[in-house]
């Protein structure tokens, strides 16, 4: 089983739509969680950190369940420049602070 | 702030040369980067983290000799393929972890590389 698993996609949805995304991990001593943001051939740019509480920040919303292991991240009102893959993205435990990627989720907003 | 950057951003090596690819953080200190590689639609795989002064800690099925890791300064890390190979093709990135916290990384643009 994948440490970190993702729907790959693709998402093709219209302007303006609203959008969720949905991540498992597997390893329940991850510590800190987050979305990252690729465009094609491109590095993976911080989208934002997900805490326990669920955090916002402007159209992005993320959310964590610690108990079902379980990520999200909703885009509202989709923009044509949220086109991009989305990596699930798990921060474990280690003395290195090492970042264990998920394979993406495509999006593809429309006009 | 918090800038990596990597060179080259793309090469191009016959089989059995052996390539270096520069990460250096240019505007903070980094003890530790780190260095990935992608295959097309596949995601990052982290290779080795790169300690400042030590030896870097190679991931599963990284072979250390191939892939040699020098990170002789806060600033800067190499990784140089060795006797590189078609299937050594990928997109190398590194990544630099700032030295007083909190503990982001910050990634570089990565390297392209294509062995024919």
């Amino acid at each position: 089983r994948k440490e970190v698993e993702q729907d790959p996609g693709p998402f093709n949805v219209p302007e303006g739509a609203t959008v969720a995304f949905n991540c498992t991990y597997s390893n329940s001593a991850s510590q800190s969680f987050f979305w990252y943001r690729q465009d094609c051939r491109k590095e993976p740019k911080l989208l934002m950190s997900v805490y326990s509480s669920g955090n916002e920040d402007g159209r992005f919303t993320a959310q964590l369940n610690r108990a079902s292991q379980y990520i999200s991240l909703l885009i509202r009102d989709s923009k044509l420049s949220d086109s991009a893959t989305y990596l699930c993205v798990v921060k474990l435990n280690t003395g290195f602070q090492k970042l264990v990627f998920g394979t993406g989720t495509r999006l593809l907003v429309s006009p | 702030g918090a800038v990596v950057s990597q060179h080259p951003s793309r090469v191009i090596c016959k089989s059995g040369t052996s390539v270096k690819i520069e990460c250096r953080s240019l505007d903070f200190q980094a003890t530790t980067m780190f260095w990935y590689r992608q295959f097309p639609k596949q995601s990052l795989m982290l290779m080795a983290t790169s300690n400042e002064g030590s030896k870097a800690t190679y991931e599963q099925g990284v072979e250390k000799d191939k892939f040699l890791i020098n990170h002789a300064s806060l600033t800067l890390s190499t990784l140089t393929v060795t006797s590189a190979h078609p299937e050594d093709s990928s997109f190398y990135i590194c990544s630099a972890s700032p030295t007083s916290g909190p503990y982001e990384q910050y990634f570089g643009p990565g390297t392209r590389l294509t062995v024919t």
